[in-house]
């Protein structure tokens, strides 16, 4: 069985400084990982992905994620918030079990202070 | 224009009513999906199709069916409507086994 814990259901920043976005999951055999955006009234940007090549990962936007098989961890960060990074983000799992099934953690939501 | 597009984009009606949405796709992606998103609770999958002969149920389709109406076109139905079917619907699609999916802005649906 798969799963993902989304650790914040919200994050605040200042505009300028750093973005921390904690995703953990759960997974018996090597996943496929993603960061999503969701900004209001809209659907489900990629911001990047995990599929077993390099760890360190970069994504659209100035986003970028670090796979940590030894924390079962795929933080998403960036150094410098900007106030349209304020949205929802989404970290998910992905496993082929007979089908490709996707898990979607519960999201976080960025809140960017001017 | 969008690469996914869903139809409405939003609707409220009533309960016992019959209600479908629409999907439609230009990425010739074989792979289609539904799901439903409520507060606090991320995405859950209610059907999926891997191509037009092949239907599948996620985690949460009672009260849902899907048709394929071809390899761009897949809709979800309602056949009678309840309060707590209320949701953010999503329409996403992808190109084979763990690559990422592509989703529609959403319909937002309201069941009085």
């Amino acid at each position: 069985a798969q799963s993902v814990t989304q650790l914040d259901s919200h994050v605040s920043v200042s505009e300028g400084t750093p973005v921390l976005l904690r995703c953990n999951y759960s997974s018996s055999y090597s996943p496929s990982l993603f960061w999503y955006v969701q900004h209001p009234n809209k659907g489900l940007q990629l911001l990047l992905k995990y599929t077993s090549a390099a760890t360190l990962v970069k994504g659209i936007n100035g986003f970028e994620a670090e796979f940590k098989k030894s924390e079962t961890s795929f933080h998403l960060t960036k150094p410098s918030a900007h106030m349209s990074d304020a949205a929802e983000y989404f970290c998910v799992v992905t496993l082929y079990e007979g089908y490709q099934k996707v898990t979607f953690g519960t999201g976080t939501k960025l809140q960017v202070i001017p | 224009d969008a690469d996914v597009t869903q139809t409405p984009r939003n609707r409220i009606t009533k309960t016992g009513k019959r209600i479908m949405l629409e999907c439609s796709q230009t990425k010739g992606h074989d792979r289609m999906y539904w799901y439903r998103q409520d507060p606090g609770l991320g995405l859950q999958l209610i059907y999926y199709s891997f191509d037009v002969k092949d239907i599948n149920k996620g985690e949460i389709s009672d009260g849902y069916s899907v048709s394929r109406q071809a390899q761009a076109k897949f809709s979800l139905s309602l056949e009678s409507a309840i309060p707590n079917q209320t949701a953010l619907y999503f329409c996403a699609t992808s190109d084979r086994a763990g690559q990422p999916q592509h989703f529609g802005d959403g319909t937002r649906l309201s069941i009085l």
